[in-house]
């Protein structure tokens, strides 16, 4: 089946300083890629919505001067946490979605687990 | 390399029970996931279970085999609304989810 990655699966940085998490389809070109925020045990909060080529779309009450999304390429989505504050420290899942014919499947990736110290 | 498995569709009717199986080989276990999530929205937790057992809630129950490498979905007295995809997913040894495809649930009336 298809195939989402994420880099890197761990981060650990200091407060202040911007992390990049790079999220990839590796079998399949994604006509729209997802990112999400877990906590423990929850639903995922679906952050962000990105086409390729076009501006995300960020959901109510997320910071898109904060959380910057570049969807450049078909197979490749950025999300930059810029100064990383210890409250954004979070699970990060960012999913896939391919259309084929009729369907539309969403694949996930495997997370990023960000700690902001 | 790491492998799950699940029903890619299911069919049930209104008022019934349907059981959602998952079969997963993973590097390591830190538990399982089940997610509902509905056309367009986002996954909706349903249940963790990293013990072997049946876990019931409400309407839903999970169960989990870690010697078998299997766990189930059981939803009861099923309703319109619980048309939706079921998405199991593993914690591995390095707390990466891994994610199966997704079974896609249908209810008729």
């Amino acid at each position: 089946g298809a195939v989402v990655s994420q880099h890197p699966s761990w981060v650990i940085c200091k407060s202040g300083t911007s992390v990049k998490i790079e999220c990839r389809s590796l079998d399949f070109q994604a006509t729209t890629m997802f990112w999400y925020r877990q906590f423990p045990k929850q639903s995922l909060m679906l952050m962000a919505t990105s086409n390729e080529g076009s501006k995300a779309t960020y959901e109510q009450g997320v910071e898109k001067d904060k959380f910057l999304i570049n969807h450049a390429s078909l197979t490749l989505s950025t999300l930059t946490v810029t100064s990383a504050h210890p409250e954004d420290s979070s699970f990060y899942i960012c999913s896939a979605r391919t259309s084929a014919g009729e369907s539309e499947t969403q694949y996930f990736g495997p997370g990023t687990r960000l700690l902001v110290l | 390399g790491q492998n799950i498995d699940q029903p890619t569709e299911m069919t049930a009717t209104e008022g019934a029970i349907v059981q959602i199986n998952c079969t997963y080989q993973t590097s390591g276990f830190n538990g399982l996931f089940w997610y509902q999530q509905h056309a367009g929205e986002a996954p909706t937790f349903l249940s963790y279970n990293v013990l072997d057992g049946l876990e019931e809630k409400g309407r839903f129950s999970s169960f989990l085999s870690r010697s078998k490498g299997y766990s189930y979905l059981l939803l009861k007295e099923l309703q319109m609304k619980d048309s939706a995809s079921y998405l199991c997913a593993v914690m591995d040894s390095n707390y990466q989810l891994i994610w199966g495809a997704g079974t896609k649930l249908i209810i008729k009336p």
